[in-house]
């Protein structure tokens, strides 16, 4: 079975700063797809960014840039001129590959991120 | 276009309780996955349901069910209400087409359900 690990639970950043949230995945699969969500308080998870394991490239997203090592299983999320609608919880989430079966997505813990003005 | 709705936003039940949890999904969304999410903790997969037919079940017991009509939208079954069901029930739907994997999902804002 595939697990999430974000072994930060909570960071803080100063507005206009980058800071980077840390996550590790373990699968025995070699094709996948990784994702970041946020949860605010209003509780809606939004899609932050998304990264095929089959592409080399990082995905990028405005101010949000994945690092993605395959070898290493590490999928780290990083913000840069952070803003105060950046403060949420940002999971890191996993889905295989296999298209037509289940589209389980499974999820970390969360970092909590506050933004400091 | 509308996101996911789900109804109700909040509910308090007892145990012993039955509680309906109910999703529509986006216009043109044929998927709808439904988790539970413990607070303090990351959403838990219940059920994924396409064009009606269960297409994946997480480790939930046989207490929890679902339903997917003709329209995409779905239901939330849960019997014999435990206080440890009190969580936020989100709700997700995607486009799911076979040739497009990785479809991301759309999550509603969920139920807020409490069990005293």
């Amino acid at each position: 079975a595939q697990t999430v690990t974000q072994s930060q639970p909570e960071m803080s950043v100063q507005e206009a700063e980058t800071v980077t949230l840390s996550c590790t995945y373990d699968t025995s699969e070699s094709d996948y797809y990784l994702f970041w969500y946020k949860q605010p308080p209003s509780r809606q998870m939004i899609l932050v960014i998304r990264q095929e394991a089959y592409k080399q490239q990082n995905a990028t997203e405005n101010r949000f840039s994945v690092n993605f090592q395959k070898a290493a299983k590490s999928f780290s999320l990083k913000i840069s001129d952070s803003q105060l609608g950046d403060a949420a919880m940002y999971f890191c989430a996993y889905r295989s590959f296999y298209q037509g079966g289940s589209e389980k997505l499974v999820f970390g813990k969360g970092t909590k991120l506050t933004v400091n003005p | 276009d509308a996101g996911v709705t789900q109804s109700p936003t909040h509910l308090i039940k007892t145990r012993g309780q039955h509680v309906t949890l109910r999703c529509s999904p986006i216009s043109g969304h044929k998927s709808v996955s439904w988790y539970q999410q413990v607070l303090g903790q990351g959403p838990q997969f219940i059920f994924q349901y396409y064009e009606k037919e269960e297409r994946g079940r997480g480790n939930f017991p046989d207490r929890f069910s679902a339903r997917q009509f003709p329209n995409y939208s779905s239901e939330l079954n849960v019997n014999a209400l435990l206080l440890g069901d009190s969580a936020l029930y989100l709700c997700a739907s995607s486009l799911d087409r076979e040739k497009l994997g990785g479809q991301p999902q759309h999550f509603g804002d969920g139920t807020r359900l409490s069990i005293l």
